[in-house]
């Protein structure tokens, strides 16, 4: 994990409440990103910034959103549009866009009540 | 775009035995390989990389191996033990192109027998 944190670990909410994860980052790394996890299935990913104060849609973008005010930090909130928000979130970074491998944080698992 | 496959979703070895989890991928174009470990309710911690400028790379007790003819990634581990079981999954990025994100494969679940 070293150098990604990710909090909380585990979280609950109503139905009909928005959340927001934190992912914070002491790695000086550019790049951050946001993915879902359900059980036996890829990673799909959520939203990206290659740099602050910018970020991009993934392929399941649809009832999330992101900040990037920050270098060290990428929350994400997970809106009530989202329909079946329950699983396991990852945050990841790397160096720079275009190179090298991403590196994981410890994950938020979310349960909807 | 790319997809990447996976051959068995699960694996069962005896301890000691060597270990081999590979992986498919669809797009020629991909040149960057990774491969990741995952240990349940943990984040992904990364094992091992390849660009596609080689066939082969080692690490302590893995090697990847990449044969681009038919867009095969495998990675072997070496006298298995029962620390290494987890979820093992392979990412495929094509950083030369205009695409520089992971696309990610559902993984292989390793259970090493003592």
């Amino acid at each position: 994990d070293g150098g990604i944190t990710q909090s909380p670990k585990y979280l609950f909410r109503k139905e009909g409440q928005n959340v927001t994860l934190s992912c914070e980052q002491n790695l000086n790394h550019d790049a951050m990103y946001w993915y879902r996890q359900d059980p036996g299935q890829g990673l799909r990913l959520i939203y990206y910034s290659q740099i602050v104060n910018d970020f991009q849609k993934g392929d399941i973008a649809e009832g999330y959103s992101v900040s990037r005010e920050k270098k060290e930090s990428f929350p994400l909130t997970v809106t009530s549009a989202q329909k079946n928000p329950t699983a396991f979130y990852l945050c990841a970074t790397r160096l720079a866009f275009s190179t090298d491998t991403q590196y994981f944080g410890p994950g938020t698992r979310l349960t909807v009540l | 775009g790319e997809s990447v496959g996976l051959h068995l979703p699960t694996l069962s070895v005896q301890e000691g035995d060597n270990s081999i989890i590979n992986c498919a991928y669809s797009n020629s174009a991909s040149d960057y390989f990774i491969w990741y470990k995952q240990e349940s309710g943990k984040g992904p911690q990364f094992i091992i990389d390849i660009r596609s400028n080689m066939d082969k790379r080692q690490g302590q007790r893995v090697t990847v191996l990449l044969n681009k003819t038919v867009k095969h990634l495998s990675l072997q581990i070496a006298a298995t033990q029962p620390g290494d079981s987890a979820v093992y999954f392979c990412a495929v990025a094509n950083y030369g192109g205009s695409q520089g994100n992971l696309i990610f494969g559902k993984g292989t679940k390793l259970s090493v027998k003592p």
